[in-house]
């Protein structure tokens, strides 16, 4: 079975910082790997996802991706935070053999400091 | 032109009611999900229709019963509300058809936010 530990569950950045949010996965078959942003008694929105091709993805609102099959990682990026980034992240996993369903983490929540 | 919606939006209701959450799709998909979101945020899913046939069904107590009656829709139907029921309960969609599509992304609804007294 597939899993994602997202590592922090809090994390708190300077408008203009560095965002970095942290997901591992554990799979035995090749996985395809989603980042959803939740914003206040909102919805989930994609993102950005790995299924194959280019390791490096770009997602929307400056996001960026990499996956690292050697580190089982698919850390989260944007270069400078903007205060309209604050909401809560999921990493998840999808594998072909359960079908097409999502294995979330347990969600980071990103404030931003004017 | 809303892609995924459900109601209600907000759900309070009596411990040993019954109640039912409807949601709908307009983009086409043939694969619609039910998920849970916990008071700690955390998100599992329940099931999955595809086509109007249940192709994912997590350990979940049989008093939730979930109902296709077309591929744009995938209602709820909860039974005997417990405490312990309270949560957000997610409708999603995704294209293309049944297992083996793990890599199309899925598009999530509002939300129906569910309290049980």
């Amino acid at each position: 079975a597939q899993s994602v530990t997202q590592l922090g569950s809090h994390v708190s950045v300077s408008e203009g910082a560095l965002v970095l949010l942290r997901c591992n996965y554990s799979s035995s078959v090749p996985p395809y790997l989603f980042w959803y942003v939740q914003y206040p008694n909102q919805g989930l929105q994609l993102l950005l996802k790995y299924t194959t091709g280019a390791t490096l993805v770009k997602g929307i609102n400056g996001f960026e991706a990499e996956f690292k099959k050697s580190e089982t990682s698919f850390h989260l990026t944007k270069p400078s935070a903007h205060m309209s980034d604050a909401a809560e992240y999921f990493c998840a996993v999808s594998v072909g053999t359960s079908g097409s369903r999502l294995t979330f983490g347990e969600g980071t929540q990103l404030t931003v400091n004017p | 032109d809303t892609a995924v919606s459900q109601t209600p939006k907000y759900l309070v209701t009596q411990m040993g009611n019954d109640k039912s959450i409807k949601c709908e799709q307009n983009l086409g998909h043939d694969t619609m999900y039910w998920y849970k979101q916990d008071s700690k945020k955390f998100l599992k899913i329940m099931f999955s229709y595809n086509n109007k046939e249940l192709i994912i069904n997590e350990t979940v107590p049989n008093r939730f019963s979930p109902k296709s009656p077309d591929k744009a829709h995938l209602n709820l139907h909860i039974n005997s509300l417990e405490l312990g029921d309270s949560a957000v309960y997610f409708c999603a969609s995704s294209k293309l058809p049944g297992q083996g599509a793990p890599g199309e992304t899925q598009y999530f609804g509002p939300g129906t936010r569910l309290l049980v007294l």
